[in-house]
């Protein structure tokens, strides 16, 4: 069964570093998605890609944030400076053309800032 | 904005049904969802309901919808120890929204 892929599963970094976080989307899906949920609180949408471009962002997704497709697989999100604040577990999805009825999660990836 | 609220704790015993439930504010809402996250695990999409349907059944799971009151649940019949997780309830909306906006999640406990 096709599934969405995050790497790495725990990434421990420092205050003020950059990051990236990995995602390998279901192959034939063309929407793109990364979500966050801080420990114990809701799990929040950060941005949706579409057409190699942001299709949607929250409040959340600030200056600091950036999302890519380096190749026709990967979809990346880039956390610039990292902050106290972001540590989460960070959820990448994916959908096809419709896009509503079915959007699938990776397994996430765990971001501790210390 | 949108809000989606859930109950925080549920606790069944094996072979019973378990009933989780959600209230949404969005009317707009379009597509109504459940996943399902396990420990250490990612999020799996359970089921959906469009919003024009009151009613959706898919084996043990039952989705029931009142849009008049906002009120979406979700029945697991049989509940069974591998039922233990957390439910999260999600709507999107119809005006070219695509983000989902999430519940904080009902922790099922299944007794033996």
């Amino acid at each position: 069964e096709p599934e969405v892929t995050q790497t790495p599963s725990h990434q421990v970094t420092q205050m003020g570093q950059e990051v990236i976080l990995r995602c390998v989307p279901i192959s034939n899906h063309l929407y793109f998605y990364w979500y966050r949920q801080i420990l114990g609180q809701k799990v929040e949408f950060l941005v949706s890609f579409y057409n190699n471009e942001i299709s949607e962002k929250s409040e959340i997704f600030d200056d600091q944030f950036s999302v890519e497709r380096p190749d026709g697989s990967n979809f990346t999100l880039k956390i610039r400076s990292t902050k106290l604040e972001d540590s989460a577990m960070y959820f990448c999805a994916s959908s096809d053309v419709q896009g509503r009825t079915e959007a699938f999660f990776g397994q996430g990836t765990r971001l501790t800032v210390v | 904005g949108e809000d989606v609220e859930q109950s925080l704790f549920l606790s069944v015993r094996e072979g019973d049904s378990s009933v989780i439930n959600c209230t949404y504010t969005d009317s707009s809402s379009t597509y109504l969802y459940w996943y399902k996250q396990e420990p250490g695990a990612g999020l799996q999409l359970l089921t959906y309901i469009f919003s024009n349907m009151d009613m959706k059944q898919d084996q043990r799971l039952t989705v029931l919808l009142n849009k008049k009151d906002k009120h979406l649940s979700l029945r697991i019949a049989d509940t069974q120890t591998g039922d233990s997780a957390i439910y999260f309830c999600a709507e999107t909306g119809d005006t070219g929204r695509r983000a989902l906006t999430f519940g904080s999640g009902t922790r099922l406990q299944v007794q033996p």
